[in-house]
């Protein structure tokens, strides 16, 4: 099962982007690497996902190292809604290996 | 709404006793996933079918668990015997397509007395 590791907890300031790391350094070249997102008492939200190339959606942008050994989401201008437990998941023919997330926390 | 739908939100049961959970995808989807979440960890994939078909389970997933898929619809879940460890938020999800977003439904949140 590909593993990924992300810090256990950031904090950012309202208005500013956020980057949130991952390494996932034992993917495979055809796993997708998954972002999802979960508040208190909810399932997990999609955010984003890619292969290879960077990818932009209206929630999120997604940075794939060339290597692919890690990955960035960037959170172009967090709002307190965004304040939740992220998870970047590496795809195994559509398994999902989740880790512990990272807590991301938005302060006003 | 078209989302996932979860059946109960909620169940308390004895030790022993048997539970059964249902998912109902988003329509046209023809995966279908179920996975575990325990407190302050992520979820923990169980098992997942393709339409009717239940391609893999998880080593995680007992003797005492079963889940079916009957017409590649609806899914349910049945925990056999309960046990307090298995006292954990049970989510299901639903994908259109491999390598494909996963859509979650709300869970349903088991205590086991």
């Amino acid at each position: 099962d590909a593993k990924t590791t992300q810090p256990n907890s950031m904090e950012s300031n309202e208005e500013e982007p956020v980057h949130l790391p991952c390494n996932h350094s034992t993917i495979s070249g055809t796993d997708y690497i998954h972002w999802y997102r979960q508040l208190p008492s909810q399932g997990p939200e999609y955010v984003i996902h890619g292969l290879t190339s960077n990818v932009n959606n209206r929630m999120a942008s997604l940075a794939i190292a060339e290597d692919r050994k890690s990955s960035t989401l960037i959170l172009h201008r967090a709002t307190l809604r965004d304040a939740a437990v992220y998870y970047c998941i590496s795809d195994n023919f559509n398994k999902f290996y989740f880790g512990s997330g990272t807590k991301l926390n938005v302060k006003p | 709404d078209t989302g996932v739908s979860q059946d109960p939100r909620h169940k308390i049961t004895k030790r022993g006793q048997n539970v059964t959970f249902r998912c109902d995808p988003i329509s046209e989807h023809n995966r279908l996933y179920w996975y575990r979440q325990t407190l302050g960890q992520g979820p923990e994939f169980l098992t997942y079918f393709q339409n009717e078909a239940q391609l893999e389970k998880s080593r995680l997933l007992s003797d005492r668990f079963s889940a079916e898929r009957p017409k590649g619809s609806f899914s349910t879940l049945e925990i056999q015997r309960t046990e307090q460890g298995d006292s954990a938020m049970y989510l299901c999800a639903s994908s259109p397509a491999t390598n494909g977003a996963q859509y979650f439904g709300p869970g349903t949140r088991l205590t086991v007395l």
